[in-house]
């Protein structure tokens, strides 16, 4: 059974920066993209970019472009989300899924979320 | 990047009823397209890919059809466990977006 374990919750200061991790046992962590999706309070879900572990490449939404770096560590199947010069409207539930194929590409696994509050 | 657009936002039902739910895409994106179903405080959960597969252990009262543009997801017979927000999700082209959701609330 496919698992992934989100780092806890996080303040921070806006201009900081903070970094999630995302966990994951029990699959072939190295050959599927594992992405990045928030949701702001009360609000939808928001795909930020992702990373295919095995090659190492990464896509981004134009909106986060230059402020979020994915990142992955096979050696302990952990993929990282970094987001940079936070603000107010940055505070979300962050969650990291598993991109699976078939037909589609469509997220299969999640973590369970880490809310990253933004406040002065 | 493509926009999805669901309707209605938010639906009162009953259970036993059957609750259509509806996604436009504003470009054609063949079968690209999935949907989860979101419960307060947890992560989504996939229901339907490629339009139309059923994902595993999601039982069968929840279909979904279309292609093009246009897609719907349906409950034939609402229960219980089944009120929550859906979000339909298009996977044809980076960036990979969500519609707004679909909350469905006991009427």
């Amino acid at each position: 059974q496919v698992q992934l374990m989100q780092s806890g919750a996080e303040v921070k200061k806006p201009g900081s920066s903070v970094k999630v991790s995302c966990k994951a046992s029990g699959g072939t962590f190295s050959s599927y993209a594992i992405s990045w999706v928030r949701q702001a309070p009360g609000q939808g879900l928001e795909w930020m970019g992702g990373i295919i572990p095995i090659f190492g490449t990464t896509n981004y939404a134009q909106k986060f472009q230059g402020r979020v770096t994915i990142t992955a560590d096979e050696s302990t199947s952990t993929a990282y989300m970094e987001l940079s010069s936070l603000r107010s409207e940055d505070t979300a539930v962050y969650y990291c899924a598993r991109e699976a194929t078939g037909g589609s590409n469509f997220f299969d696994y999640w973590g369970q979320g880490t809310l990253v509050t933004v406040s002065s | 990047d493509i926009q999805m657009t669901q309707s209605p936002s938010s639906l009162s039902a009953s259970v036993g009823d059957r609750v259509i739910i509806t996604c436009r895409a504003s470009q054609s994106i063949g079968s690209y397209l999935n949907w989860y179903q979101q419960k307060p405080g947890k992560a989504p959960k996939l229901l339907i890919y490629a339009a139309s597969s059923l994902q595993s252990g999601v039982p069968s009262r929840f279909s979904g059809s279309g292609s093009g543009t246009d897609f719907t997801l349906t409950i034939s017979s609402l229960q219980p466990e089944d009120f929550a927000t859906y979000y339909c999700q298009q996977s044809y082209s980076i960036p990979w977006t969500f519609g707004q959701g679909t909350k469905v609330e006991v009427k």
